[in-house]
């Protein structure tokens, strides 16, 4: 059974950089069957894909265009685990944000706890 | 980007009826592989989402045989055929047919 505990911050400043981090225990952040996650979830907008990770022979990103020059998503297959880094941090990206797993079928069939992030001064 | 669209947004369900949620995409979500991309999720009071339908028809692992989904190319339903107090939440339908993946606006299920 997979469980992914996240990690954060809950409050940043405008202008900077959020980082959040998902640590995995019953998988691999480096298994060739998955693909590891970060969604957001606000009023305005629902819910979100911000971007993935995964391995295939090599390590692949995708990001959506929203976000796409603000967001670096790494694996760390050391502590087993990945993270998110969004940058330039404005009141809009404030929401409740999650990390998930993707399986071929079973897309988000497990999710962290969610962190909300609050954007302000 | 591929626009999901549910329908209605909230629903009044007495205990034991049936509850149906529509969602209708922008684009088909049949594949050439010949698998359609359709999902249905369900939102729990403070919980993270949860996977309930897979391929638009698939119950996932754990889901009561309540839970059904049907339909094809752009138009799905997901149906509750005896509505228990634990179904109370926010039900999404979600594509994957493409980057980036997209989710529907949420129906708010309630219990009268």
């Amino acid at each position: 059974q997979v469980q992914l505990q996240q990690s954060g911050p809950g409050l940043v400043k405008p202008s900077q950089t959020l980082s959040l981090t998902c640590a995995i225990s019953g998988d691999s952040v480096s298994s060739t069957s998955a693909a590891w996650n970060w969604v957001r979830q606000s009023p305005s907008r629902g819910l979100e894909w911000l971007g993935r990770t995964y391995y295939r022979s090599k390590w692949h990103n995708d990001y959506a265009v929203s976000v796409k020059s603000r967001l670096t998503i790494n694996p760390d297959t050391s502590k087993n685990q990945f993270s998110l880094q969004l940058n330039s941090m404005t009141p809009e990206d404030t929401a409740v944000y999650y990390c998930a797993r993707n399986r071929p079928g079973a897309p988000f069939d497990s999710w962290g706890q969610g962190t909300l992030v609050t954007v302000s001064s | 980007d591929i626009a999901m669209t549910q329908t209605p947004l909230s629903l009044s369900v007495t205990p034991g009826q049936a509850a149906s949620i529509s969602c209708k995409s922008s684009q088909s979500l049949l594949h050439s592989d010949g698998k359609t991309y359709l999902y249905w999720y369900l939102q729990k009071p403070g919980q993270s989402p949860q996977l309930l339908i897979y391929e638009v028809s698939n119950r996932f692992s754990g889901v009561p045989d309540r839970f059904s989904g049907s339909g094809s190319g752009t138009d799905f339903t997901l149906k509750i055929s005896r509505v228990e107090a634990e179904d109370v939440g926010v039900y999404y339908c979600m594509q994957s047919i493409q980057l980036p993946q997209t989710f529907g606006q949420g129906t708010k299920v309630e219990i009268k």
